[in-house]
């Protein structure tokens, strides 16, 4: 198995523009996690999927951020418009029901 | 709430010798897992502790749980450099679709 795969890994671009990331979970995963990550505040949930529903959003900053789920095979975590504040490490991790959560190698994210 | 503590945040340690870190929960939960993250890397799990009493060993890294209270353990024994990483535990959050809260991570420098 290719493990969780993102896109792109590295992202520079400057504040107000449209930001998509993207995330393949692991086949047969049915859970899937946007996380956050930065030297200040660590690793936060942003927001979270079950068979393509999302369940909690309750850590996605604001308005600015969206997530979707249109299939089992696919997400993304969109930033419109970006700001420099977003910049950021943002993890994509599937699990199984309660196994393991299996974390994606992430997408550098700068906001000039 | 679940609330998640790890302490230390930071532990530098010399080569050779033996140290702890711990992890205290403030809410039942029925699984705990640590997991590594390397500088720049993404978090690779580590250990999955299900039940009381559960210890699990991997090299020089020994994990235990008590859910009575609501503590797990991360044991390093003769610590060699290549020890040195982040050391996250997370614990299940309830529910079927895999929510975990994560601690704030453990910094870990190995010095020779």
């Amino acid at each position: 198995d290719a493990g969780v795969i993102q896109s792109p890994r590295h992202e520079v671009t400057e504040m107000g523009q449209e930001v998509t990331l993207r995330c393949k979970p692991i086949s047969g995963h049915n859970s899937l996690f946007w996380y956050r990550q930065t030297m200040m505040r660590g690793l936060e949930l942003l927001i979270y999927f079950n068979n393509n529903v999302p369940i909690d959003d309750s850590g996605m900053p604001e308005d600015r951020f969206s997530a979707k789920m249109p299939n089992a095979s696919f997400s993304t975590l969109k930033i419109q418009p970006s700001e420099p504040r977003d910049s950021a490490v943002y993890f994509c991790a599937s699990t199984i029901n309660t196994d393991t959560q299996y974390f994606g190698p992430g997408t550098r994210l700068t906001v000039l | 709430e679940l609330k998640v503590e790890q302490n230390p945040l930071f532990l530098s340690m010399q080569e050779g010798k033996n140290y702890t870190i711990y992890c205290n929960y403030s809410t039942t939960s029925d699984r705990l897992y640590w997991y590594r993250q390397d500088p720049g890397k993404s978090l690779e799990s580590l250990f999955v502790l299900l039940s009381n009493g559960a210890v699990k060993q991997e090299g020089r890294l020994m994990a235990s749980l008590d859910t009575k209270a609501r503590l797990s353990t991360l044991h390093i024994t003769a610590a060699v450099h290549d020890l040195s990483a982040t050391y996250f535990c997370a614990v299940g959050a309830g529910g079927s679709q895999g929510n975990l809260i994560f601690g704030k991570g453990t910094k870990l420098s190995v010095k020779p």
